[in-house]
């Protein structure tokens, strides 16, 4: 699985959309994008995911660029229950032989009021 | 639709007891991971299994560890002679084929 790097933390204001880059400049063709969030202690929460296309669910948006070497994930009106631990990751979908998601350090939101 | 359960919450064992950690996919799902986070440390798979098979289990500590899904009943995370360097959160994830998976509230397990 491609190597994915993150900032280590943003901060981001109450109600203002939060963006969060992710580099993956050695994706390969069949690797998603994928996202997941840890909130203080919990379970990491799935968040979206895409292959190139832009994708939006209820939760956020998911802007993959044309060459697919990077993304960012779009919270749109950040609420202080955002605040947490954001990681990108990629693998292939859909394989039996690869199950395993791959966390780095991903990237420490702090919403703020 | 009931998400992924772990139980127990929280685990208490001392040096050299075992510990049994439980998780029940969501309905539907015949996949399942576990993950296991040190304090203060990311997060880190440890093994995949799919009904009655272990499909991967490269991240497994070669010695006192062990895990399964049988055909009826929870997946099992066993770990023998507990060590204090075992105190960590086990989380396990469950999904159809091996798309999105779904987390479930982890296992805080505590040796002393």
């Amino acid at each position: 699985d491609a190597k994915t790097t993150q900032p280590p933390s943003m901060d981001c204001a109450e109600g203002r959309a939060a963006n969060l880059p992710c580099n993956h400049s050695t994706i390969s063709g069949n690797e998603y994008v994928y996202w997941y969030r840890q909130i203080h202690s919990q379970g990491p929460q799935y968040i979206i995911h895409g292959l190139k296309n832009n994708e939006t669910n209820e939760m956020a948006s998911l802007i993959i660029t044309e060459d697919r070497k990077s993304s960012t994930l779009i919270l749109p009106h950040a609420t202080l229950r955002d605040t947490a631990v954001y990681y990108c990751i990629v693998r292939v979908e859909g394989s039996s032989n690869t199950g395993k998601l791959i966390f780095g350090q991903g990237t420490t939101l702090q919403v703020k009021p | 639709n009931a998400g992924v359960m772990q139980n127990p919450r929280h685990l208490v064992r001392r040096r050299g007891q075992e510990a049994r950690l439980r998780c029940s996919p969501m309905k539907g799902h015949s996949h399942v991971y576990w993950y296991r986070q040190l304090p203060e440390e990311g997060l880190k798979f440890m093994v995949y299994l799919q009904k009655e098979n272990i499909i991967d289990e490269s991240g497994m500590p070669k010695e006192r560890f062990s895990a399964e899904f049988p055909k009826e009943g929870p997946s099992i995370l066993r770990i023998q002679q507990v060590v204090r360097g075992d105190s960590a959160a086990y989380f396990c994830a469950s999904s159809q084929v091996s798309y999105e998976q779904y987390f479930g509230p982890g296992t805080r397990l505590t040796v002393t």
